[in-house]
């Protein structure tokens, strides 16, 4: 079956940095993505990762671990707008993406 | 460079009507997926489109709903005859076409949230 797995929330205050863990379990892995939402409106693009290791896209890095099927996102130097439900996303053969409840980061000033 | 679109926003409809939402893609992208999120659930994958093909409809909950993608542009899904369980918002998203990671970023739309009563 498949399986997904982050913190359902995570609080921090601007300026710090956050990991949001995630595990997964799912047929069929081709990466895994990661996604931002504001207030259930469109989700966002953040990073995706096809090979092991850390990609790093401005304050935002990715890091994936296909043998631990494991994988976070890193947020640095927090601002307020952070404040969102992030998601980790396994893609699948057929490019689908697998959506689990999401990390809902609150940032506090 | 526009977004995807889709449209409407919102539609409230009765049990057993029909509903058809549209969604434009980023211009240039083949690949189109819709996803919906019911109430209190995660974002779920429907169907893939490349161009005007199926590529997956696996995630499509029954045959009820009927997604089309003419000369390979625009989207629609039509919900025949809407029962009250596919209330929720129906997301649709794009990428471009080739094998390289690219794909994998997908654009989605601001959504449509449909309310069946």
């Amino acid at each position: 079956g498949q399986s997904l797995e982050q913190p359902s929330e995570v609080t921090a205050v601007e300026g710090a940095i956050v990991q949001i863990n995630c595990t997964y379990q799912t047929s069929g892995f081709y990466g895994l993505s990661w996604y931002q939402q504001h207030d259930g409106g469109a989700p966002t693009f953040l990073s995706y990762n096809a090979l092991d290791g850390l990609e790093e896209t401005g304050r935002f890095s990715s890091f994936l671990s296909r043998s631990d099927s494991y994988g976070y996102l890193l947020l640095q130097e927090l601002q307020m707008k952070d404040s969102a439900s992030y998601f980790c996303a396994p893609a699948g053969s057929a490019r689908q993406l697998t959506f689990g409840s999401g990390t809902q980061l609150t940032v506090l000033p | 460079e526009a977004g995807v679109t889709q449209f409407p926003s919102h539609s409230v409809i009765e049990k057993g009507q029909t509903v058809t939402l549209r969604c434009d893609p980023i211009s240039g992208h083949d690949n189109l997926y819709w996803y919906r999120r019911v109430m209190g659930k995660e974002i779920k994958f429907l169907l893939h489109f490349v161009k005007e093909s199926k590529q997956d409809e696996s995630g499509m909950p029954n045959n009820r709903f009927l997604a089309e993608r003419t000369g390979g542009t625009y989207s629609t899904l039509k919900v025949q005859p809407a029962e009250l369980e596919d209330s929720g918002v129906y997301f649709c998203a794009s990428s471009p076409k080739g094998a390289g990671t690219g794909v994998y970023e997908q654009y989605f739309g601001p959504g449509t949230r449909l309310t069946v009563t």
